[in-house]
């Protein structure tokens, strides 16, 4: 089992573009979770799924747009993207809600 | 808003050393989890305790949970080079389509 999988591991976009950060996970875990970590902030959650086909925002959704059409995918969407977007962003995979959390490699995002 | 929030921020031991770290937070919770993160890795779940429970050990590491103080510790016993990491808890709530709520964590740094 590869457990969660995120592509790519780094990226540089400039102020405006838009790009999509890919998660996959292969235990399917019903639950799906996207954070970005920032210096002294800790993780915050952005958007999160508890299934197929539902979607919800967590504390700092704006900005970010997400789908989850299968349970194994749950890409997460800059549509515009800011200076303050530069962060490192982390998928996360449950079996179910509250329970232990599985993490990807993360991807460290750079808006220029 | 952080949920949780570790003490201290920053704390360094020599090998063979205790090292606790602390977590509180505010609301009720169905069970708090530690998570280590080695520096520019993913999360790896360490323990959850749930509400019910007081302590619970797993190798070198013991937790406690007091519910009446909204607080838990973790406990590293004799100390390694390789437990260097940040350390974060994370509560989840009662809610049905519960989400983890992460502290902004506790950097241990271990000296051999």
């Amino acid at each position: 089992n590869a457990g969660v999988t995120q592509t790519p591991k780094f990226q540089v976009l400039k102020t405006g573009q838009s790009m999509t950060l890919q998660c996959a996970q292969d235990m399917n875990h019903e639950y799906m979770s996207w954070y970005r970590q920032d210096p002294g902030m800790g993780l915050r959650l952005i958007h999160y799924s508890v299934g197929a086909g539902i979607t919800d925002q967590g504390e700092v959704p704006n900005g970010y747009n997400v789908s989850r059409s299968t349970t194994e995918d749950f890409p997460l969407r800059l549509l515009s993207a800011a200076p303050s977007q530069t962060s490192v962003y982390f998928c996360a995979s449950e079996r179910q809600g509250g329970t232990e959390a599985f993490f990807g490699q993360g991807t460290r995002l750079t808006v220029v | 808003s952080q949920q949780g929030e570790e003490d201290p921020q920053a704390l360094s031991i020599q090998e063979g050393e205790n090292a606790t770290m602390n977590c509180s937070y505010k609301t009720s919770i169905n069970n708090l989890q530690w998570y280590r993160q080695n520096s520019g890795r993913g999360l790896v779940h360490l323990i959850l305790i749930r509400s019910n429970e007081r302590e619970k050990h797993s190798g070198r590491l013991r937790v406690t949970l007091d519910t009446s103080k909204k607080s838990s510790s973790l406990l590293i016993t004799a100390s390694r080079a390789a437990d260097t990491a940040s350390y974060f808890c994370a509560t989840a709530g009662n809610s049905g389509y519960s989400t983890l709520t992460f502290g902004k964590g506790t950097m241990l740094l271990v000296s051999p």
